[in-house]
């Protein structure tokens, strides 16, 4: 069974404040995403890193794929309140298809 | 810009009961997929399904579980017959590539509520 660790799980940061979000697993993934969700609704996809070492920049949000395609960070320059929301990262087995979600980022930015 | 629609939005259902939870992917997209996330929980893995047939489910997804998709709009998910642990938010995601290249668009949810 392949299982994504996400850290930390709450994050309550002031803004204009940075931070880093990691995702961490002992399996290799074919690829990875990040989503963010709001209360009672689906989760809405960042971005898709699928290259081992890739880097893909949106804004202020900085994704990366470790080399080993076992792991993933965000992180955020400068973050505002409106980045407040739960972070998701999820893997894509080299097999399958399904994905396996990380428990989740809790992000608060407080003006 | 097209979107993953579900409905109910929220359903009540009395333990025992059949309950069906409707989704309509995005007209392009050829894989279709359930998950659910239990209150407070990770979102999990239900059931894929590709070239009209499950092509991967969970452990979750056993024989009180089914999946349709009776018309070429509609992807449907059948509780036979449903428990209170089945209590969750269930989401439909569809995509145009497999979930390695692919992108999944989720739907909003469907809250189901077991009593």
């Amino acid at each position: 069974t392949q299982l994504l660790e996400q850290s930390p799980q709450f994050l309550s940061i002031q803004e204009g404040e940075n931070l880093t979000v990691y995702c961490n697993s002992s399996s290799v993934f074919s690829s990875l995403q990040w989503y963010r969700q709001e209360p009672g609704e689906g989760p809405v996809l960042l971005v898709t890193v699928v290259t081992g070492g890739e880097v893909k920049k949106l804004k202020r949000l900085t994704f990366q794929f470790g080399d080993a395609r076992k792991d993933s960070s965000l992180h955020i320059t400068a973050a505002q309140p409106g980045d407040t929301g739960l972070y998701l990262c999820a893997g894509a087995g080299t097999s399958g298809s399904r994905l396996t979600f990380g428990e989740g980022t809790q992000l608060t930015v407080n003006p | 810009e097209p979107e993953v629609t579900q409905t109910p939005s929220h359903q009540v259902t009395q333990m025992g009961q059949e309950v069906i939870l409707r989704c309509v992917p995005i007209s392009n997209h050829l894989y279709f997929y359930w998950y659910r996330q239990i209150l407070g929980q990770k979102v999990e893995f239900l059931v894929s399904f590709y070239n009209n047939e499950i092509s991967e489910k969970s452990e979750i997804f056993d024989d009180q579980f089914s999946v349709e998709r009776p018309d070429g709009s509609n992807f449907t998910l059948k509780i036979r017959s449903t428990k209170l642990e089945d209590s969750a938010m269930y989401f439909c995601a569809s995509s145009e590539l497999g979930p390695n290249t692919g992108e999944l668009f989720f739907g909003e949810g469907s809250r189901l509520t077991v009593l």
